[in-house]
């Protein structure tokens, strides 16, 4: 199983749209998680750290679900700008600083 | 502005050659990462530095080297040994072992 599994998309939807993103990960043991966008051709930014509570930034909500090890981000009204590839990103406890991405989904957003 | 620097953005090498590629940041940040990136891939990581002076491989090190003399840079030299160099190297950087913040690239391509 692969440590760190998301939807394999693309996904293409309207402006104004709401799109959700799941992620699983295989290690209990895990202990932050993070939501990185990745434009074309671009380094991945930094779009949001997710929490046990769950968290909210704008129009996006990140959601954490320890017991199913499951990770999720909605994006809401969905703007052409959020055109990207997101990164659903893992560290593991013990993995001495290394984060473990996903392979990302591409998200397109239509006019 | 604090941030993470690569150079060059492109370079174009002839197969047998070694080539450097820069990693600068002044975050202040004590550990450094090389990751690989392939079209349609997710990051794959090459190497990491908690500290000065010391490094450790990641999962695919071979055909690649590093030093880490300053705290400041983490260049990673592409060396003849690597089979398919050709790919997009991202260099990132942390405080604190979580977020990870990434330079903007450099595309390497074999001729």
């Amino acid at each position: 199983r692969k440590e760190v599994e998301q939807d394999p998309g693309p996904f293409n939807v309207p402006e104004g749209a709401t799109v959700a993103f799941n992620c699983t990960y295989s290690n209990s043991a895990s202990q932050s998680f993070f939501w990185y966008r990745q434009d074309c051709r671009k380094e991945p930014k930094l779009l949001m750290s997710v929490y046990s509570s769950g968290n909210e930034d704008g129009r996006f909500t990140a959601q954490l679900n320890r017991a199913s090890q499951y990770i999720s981000l909605l994006i809401r009204d969905s703007k052409l700008s959020d055109s990207a590839t997101y990164l659903c990103v893992v560290n593991f406890r013990g993995s001495n600083y290394k984060l473990t991405f996903g392979k990302g989904t591409l998200l397109t957003v239509n006019p | 502005d604090g941030g993470i620097t690569q150079s060059p953005k492109y370079l174009f090498r002839k197969e047998g050659q070694n080539v450097t590629l820069s990693c600068e940041q002044n975050l202040n940040h004590d550990a450094m990462y090389w990751y690989r990136q392939d079209p349609g891939q997710g990051l794959r990581l090459i190497y990491y530095s908690q500290i000065v002076n010391d490094f450790q491989k990641g999962d695919i090190a071979e055909g690649y080297s590093v030093s880490r003399e300053k705290k400041e840079s983490f260049p990673l030299t592409v060396t003849s040994a690597q089979k398919n160099p050709t790919a997009f190297y991202l260099c990132a950087s942390t405080l604190d072992g979580h977020e990870q913040f990434f330079g903007p690239g450099t595309r390497l391509t074999v001729l």
